[in-house]
């Protein structure tokens, strides 16, 4: 099975912060990533695939991008509702591991 | 709109078995791929397993921890996804979701194109507590 890594683990940022969140895959996985954004109780929502490639929906702040082994999702001007916990998921192979996750909260 | 409505998740006893479902209303479901993800408390997200349209052969898949325990399984006329869980241990506790299978195609070379999958629409899930 493919084995995901993300660090941060945990992140404190400020309203208007540029962050940015590395992902990391144990093989190759092309651009077969996604990147998936949880409030707490919440479901998860998808915010990205394809390494960068924006949900429907989803606010140009937000970034991806990556091949291979390693991937970025950088969040360019934080808002209120992106305090969260972000996950990022290979789609190369099954199972379709995710990462650990990456906790995103108020400075 | 599309909707996913998770049900039957409870308190069962470590080794018991139980049956949760995942009902869909807003799309065609009979078309539509389903993917079983998890949340221990506390923790991250683990998938569990997907099983494709019958189109495609309503194949399931699973990952290596529920594996030979798990089965899941879809009706179609009832626009109904099911997750059956035997032999349930103390760390197959949590939420369990189910979503769909979004997709898009993404570069082609000159004999096939990647296709992307990722989880489009998510239920809100139903808890499953084992503990004896």
């Amino acid at each position: 099975d493919i084995q995901m890594t993300q660090s941060p683990s945990s992140l404190s940022a400020s309203v208007g912060d540029r962050v940015t969140i590395t992902c990391r895959a144990s093989q190759n996985i092309s651009n077969y990533l996604n990147w998936y954004q949880q409030n707490a109780g919440k479901a998860p929502k998808v915010l990205m695939y394809a390494a960068g490639t924006l949900q429907k929906g989803v606010p140009s702040r937000f970034r991806g991008s990556g091949s291979g082994t390693e991937f970025t999702l950088t969040v360019t001007s934080l808002q209120p509702e992106d305090f969260a916990t972000y996950y990022c998921q290979q789609s190369y192979r099954l199972p379709y591991s995710f990462g650990p996750g990456t906790s995103l909260d108020v400075k | 709109e599309a909707q996913l409505v998770e049900s039957g998740g409870g308190l069962v006893k470590p080794g018991e078995s139980l049956r949760i479902s995942c009902e869909a209303s807003g799309i065609i479901f009979s078309n539509a791929w389903m993917i079983w993800v998890r949340q221990a408390p506390g923790k991250g997200l683990e998938w569990v397993g997907r099983i494709t349209s019958k189109t495609h052969g309503g194949t399931p898949d699973y990952a290596t921890p529920v594996s030979g325990r798990f089965t899941i399984s879809r009706d179609d006329s009832k626009d109904t996804l099911y997750l059956e869980m035997n032999s349930l241990r103390s760390d197959d506790a949590g939420v369990y979701f189910c979503s769909t299978v979004g997709w898009d195609i993404g570069d082609c070379n000159a004999t096939r194109c990647q296709t992307f999958y990722f989880m489009e629409v998510w239920g809100k899930g139903t808890t499953v507590t084992v503990s004896s």
